[in-house]
């Protein structure tokens, strides 16, 4: 079975610096992709950044970087000079299986701080 | 952007009676899914769809089923809602393999 998990419900960063997300998976399919969401108090989704098993390099996407550790199982998301609108639910997700289904953490709520 | 809709936004039902939920695409994508999003639990899968008439169950399909006549239209129903059924439901495609799966905008659904 995947599994995802965020063990930091919930992040505070002051604006301009740097916040890591930690998000952990497990999947014994030898071929899966990872995802990070956004999920500002509107409550749209947004799509952030994909790293695929196979990837050689970290994913990054702008201010978004992806810092993927195969051996232990780990992608953690960075932001970069955190504004004020990071401040959102970020979801890490996992994609496995021939149905390419998502199975996704259970969040953790960033603020950042002026 | 992709082009996914939901229907309708927002619904308030009583227990007991049925409810259907609709997800409209305008990309002929192959793969559709249904979550559900509650708090502590991030989304979890109730079914998905990989192509007209051919679906299955996810996570937690207990109570739900869906239908997929056309490759554009995704429905869920609740066939007796629960007040354990109150959520945000989400509707997703998926576009391809490194592109991120596209959300309609969420449901949420009240069952009093």
């Amino acid at each position: 079975a995947q599994k995802i998990t965020q063990t930091q419900p919930g992040m505070f960063v002051q604006e301009k610096e740097a916040v890591t997300l930690d998000c952990t998976y497990d999947t014994s399919d030898p071929s899966y992709g990872l995802f990070w969401y956004k999920q500002p108090s509107s409550g749209e989704m947004i799509f952030l950044i994909y790293q695929g098993s196979y990837d050689q390099q970290n994913a990054t996407e702008g201010r978004y970087s992806l810092n993927f550790q195969k051996a232990r199982k780990s992608a953690n998301l960075v932001i970069s000079a955190s504004q004020l609108g990071d401040s959102a639910m970020y979801f890490c997700a996992m994609r496995s299986g021939s149905a390419r289904q998502l199975t996704f953490g259970s969040g953790t709520q960033l603020t950042v701080l002026p | 952007d992709a082009g996914i809709t939901q229907s309708p936004r927002h619904k308030v039902t009583e227990t007991g009676t049925p409810v259907t939920l609709r997800c409209h695409q305008t990309e002929n994508h192959r793969y559709m899914y249904w979550y559900r999003q509650d708090p502590g639990h991030g989304l979890r899968l109730i079914h998905y769809s990989y192509g007209v008439k051919d679906t299955d169950k996810g996570e937690v399909s207990d109570g739900y089923s869906v239908s997929r006549s056309k490759t554009e239209d995704f429905l869920l129903t609740l066939e007796s809602a629960t007040s354990s059924q109150t959520s945000v439901y989400f509707c997703a495609i998926s576009e391809g393999d490194r592109d991120g799966y596209t959300f309609g905008s969420g449901t949420r659904l009240t069952v009093v």
